[in-house]
């Protein structure tokens, strides 16, 4: 248990609907990061928020967006989705430059 | 601009044998991290090591080594002894650490297969 969370596990939604992923870091990391890995794209950077603020920016559709809340934890939101978006959505947390640890991970289904 | 890049697509191996996934590296900076990271079947992905762009020392834990060669740009993971539960997809990664951010540009990865 690497100790950071994230829900849901699972989610399956329609084209065109929007959803909302959640990631809690572990306890007294300030950096969370969102990564998407689908068959196509493997393994990409999407974005990184540090104490609430963004720090770096990966290759993020204008139709994601994110934030990091002042209790650290961090949300992805999806919208206007499209079969593409189905993937593995990884968030994962990091004290400073150290190694970054994963949550679970929430697999996306766009039907 | 920086890659990495993972020749092996799939390696197959017999229990007990050991095994070397290769990773090679591109990147412009002088300070850099290296990473390899194990995907399990059940999906998480598991830290196993990183490594500073400084430090080219061998690493050794249990039956995992790695090989640090900053000349030909490579980082190494060996396997000695393999046992089934090392079947994983395993990832390289590069982490240029600039303006505080060190996000992690990944391969594509190595499936490992171990036939008992």
């Amino acid at each position: 248990d690497s100790g950071v969370t994230q829900t849901p596990k699972h989610l399956i939604t329609a084209t065109g609907q929007r959803v909302t992923l959640r990631c809690s870091p572990r306890s007294g990391d300030l950096s969370v990061y969102w990564y998407q890995q689908s068959l196509d794209q493997g393994l990409q950077f999407l974005i990184q928020y540090y104490n609430g603020e963004e720090r770096a920016k990966g290759n993020i559709l204008e139709r994601f967006s994110a934030q990091q809340f002042p209790d650290l934890h961090s949300e992805l939101n999806l919208s206007s989705l499209e079969l593409g978006d189905s993937a593995l959505y990884f968030c994962a947390s990091s004290v400073e430059e150290n190694e970054q640890f994963f949550g679970p991970g929430t697999r996306l289904t766009v039907l | 601009a920086q890659k990495v890049t993972q020749a092996q697509t799939e390696i197959s191996v017999v229990e007990k044998e050991d095994v070397t996934l290769d990773c090679v590296y591109e990147t412009r900076d002088t300070t850099y991290y290296l990473f390899w990271y194990k995907q399990p079947p059940s999906g998480e992905l598991v830290f196993l090591i990183r490594r500073n762009s400084f430090d080219e020392q061998n690493e050794i834990s249990g039956r995992y080594s790695w090989n640090f060669q900053k000349s030909t740009s490579s980082f190494n993971f060996t396997i000695t002894a393999s046992q089934v539960v090392d079947s994983a997809v395993y990832f390289c990664a590069l982490s240029e650490v600039w303006a505080g951010a060190n996000n992690l540009f990944f391969g594509t990865g190595t499936r490992l297969t171990v036939i008992p």
